[in-house]
């Protein structure tokens, strides 16, 4: 079965730093991969996917992916936080394709990100 | 608003009574997910269900837990007899009804948060 990765469980960064978070999927063949953010007592909000095609993705609120399948990662970065960033953020993945997979997402643990104005 | 409704928002019950927790999908969607969340997890997947069906309920506790979607109404996570390790938040998620399941983002309600007394 697959799993996720994330390596950070809390981030701590002042306002304008760069922010890079973690995260490693295991499982060799195709994947849909997915960034999810939760700000405080609210509903996880798609950040932004990846299904196919240019390994970097953008997604709302600055916020980018990029793909990288030698590595099996696909780290999210912003290149200036803002105070407004504060949440937790979670990576997912799906095996398109294979039943069950198709659509269960699996997540990792969260990284909970607190920015310093 | 995600569009996907839960409530309660939070449902504090006692040991051994029962938790009913809601959630009406986005508009046009038939889908529906049930991801738990305990704490310093990330969310874990239940039950994916259809109007009227079970399509899979493999993450499902074997005993105490139900869910149902029925043609009208909300879905319905059924917790009977409940512990104190049912305590977490409860998060549904709904896509839509048309296109291959694998390519459609899940979107996800607020969640609700459960405790055991």
């Amino acid at each position: 079965a697959q799993s996720v990765s994330q390596h950070n469980h809390h981030v701590i960064l002042s306002e304008a730093a760069s922010l890079e978070l973690g995260c490693n999927y295991s499982y060799g063949g195709t994947v849909n991969l997915f960034w999810y953010v939760q700000y405080p007592g609210q509903h996880l909000q798609l950040l932004l996917k990846y299904f196919s095609g240019d390994p970097l993705v953008k997604g709302i609120k600055g916020f980018e992916a990029e793909f990288i399948k030698s590595k099996f990662s696909f780290n999210l970065r912003k290149p200036s936080v803002q105070w407004s960033d504060t949440a937790e953020y979670f990576c997912a993945v799906k095996i398109p394709y294979s039943g069950a997979g198709s659509y269960q997402l699996t997540f990792g643990k969260g990284t909970k990100l607190s920015v310093i104005p | 608003n995600a569009g996907v409704m839960q409530n309660p928002r939070h449902l504090v019950r006692r040991r051994g009574q029962e938790a009913r927790l809601r959630c009406s999908p986005m508009k046009g969607h038939s889908h529906v997910y049930w991801y738990r969340q305990l704490p310093e997890e990330g969310l874990k997947f239940m039950v994916y269900l259809q109007k009227e069906n079970i399509i899979d309920e493999s993450g499902m506790p074997k005993e105490r837990f139900s869910a149902e979607f029925p043609k009208e109404g909300p879905s319905i996570l059924r917790i009977q007899q409940v512990v104190r390790g049912d305590s977490a938040a409860y998060f549904c998620a709904s896509s839509p009804s048309e296109g291959p399941i694998s390519n459609q983002p899940q979107h996800f309600g607020d969640g609700t948060r459960l405790s055991i007394l």
